[in-house]
């Protein structure tokens, strides 16, 4: 199993583009997590999905985050238009019901907004 | 809502001494335990579980946890730590309850263990 994939492991861009975040869940998981991470706010949820459709996203900071699941292998977190602020790492995670949620983190994203 | 508790942000500890990373929880509802573990520039990985049964669970790495409902407490400990033990520890709850807190986890803010030769 290939576990979770994200793309790209890395990204630096300049305030005001678009950036997009790729996930792709291990195989058969019916849940999909996207968190933040930074050094003052810790670990944060900020979305997450059952069977491709979104469950909670009151963790999605403001309007300029948007998050799709097209379908059960596939996601995207989008950030239009960036901030320095949003510099963080993007975890993207899965898990199953069947397996009492037990989640698998990807390696993580790290955004860099100049 | 339910809420993780890491009483320590910072445990320093010489190699091979025990040490213990400190979880409280609260919930109404009963509980699903997780420790994670992420070393640096890595994603989380699970450490450990508790899901029912016995209170002691032993994880990877020659971790162990206890899970005590009367104090709500999910302790981890290790009797004696390598340097490579050196990462960020989080504890976290899954609440048996449906809604929209179904499935998801509540972590802890991390315990940052590090491991002096």
């Amino acid at each position: 199993d290939a576990g979770v994939i994200q793309s790209p492991r890395h990204e630096v861009t300049e305030m005001g583009q678009e950036v997009t975040l790729r996930c792709k869940p291990i195989s058969g998981h019916d849940y999909l997590f996207w968190y933040r991470q930074t050094m003052m706010r810790g670990l944060e949820l900020l979305i997450y999905f059952n069977n491709n459709v979104p469950i909670d996203d009151s963790g999605m900071p403001e309007d300029r985050f948007s998050a799709k699941m097209p379908n059960a292998s596939f996601s995207t977190l989008k950030i239009q238009p960036s901030e320095p602020r949003d510099s963080a790492v993007y975890f993207c995670a899965s898990s199953s019901r069947d397996t009492y949620n037990e989640q698998f983190f990807g390696p993580g994203t790290r955004l860099t907004v100049l | 809502a339910q809420s993780v508790t890491q009483l320590d942000s910072q445990v320093p500890v010489f190699e091979e001494a025990p040490v213990e990373l400190r979880c409280n929880y609260s919930s109404s509802v009963s509980v699903y335990l997780f420790w994670y573990v992420q070393y640096p520039n890595q994603g989380l990985q699970l450490l450990l579980k508790y899901l029912s049964g016995s209170t002691l669970v032993k994880g990877i790495n020659g971790f162990e946890a206890e899970f005590n409902k009367s104090q709500t407490s999910f302790h981890l400990r290790k009797p004696s730590v390598h340097i490579s033990d050196t990462a960020e520890y989080f504890c976290a709850v899954r609440i048996n309850a449906g809604g929209t807190s179904y499935g998801k986890l509540t972590f802890g803010q991390g315990t940052i263990l590090t491991v002096h030769p």
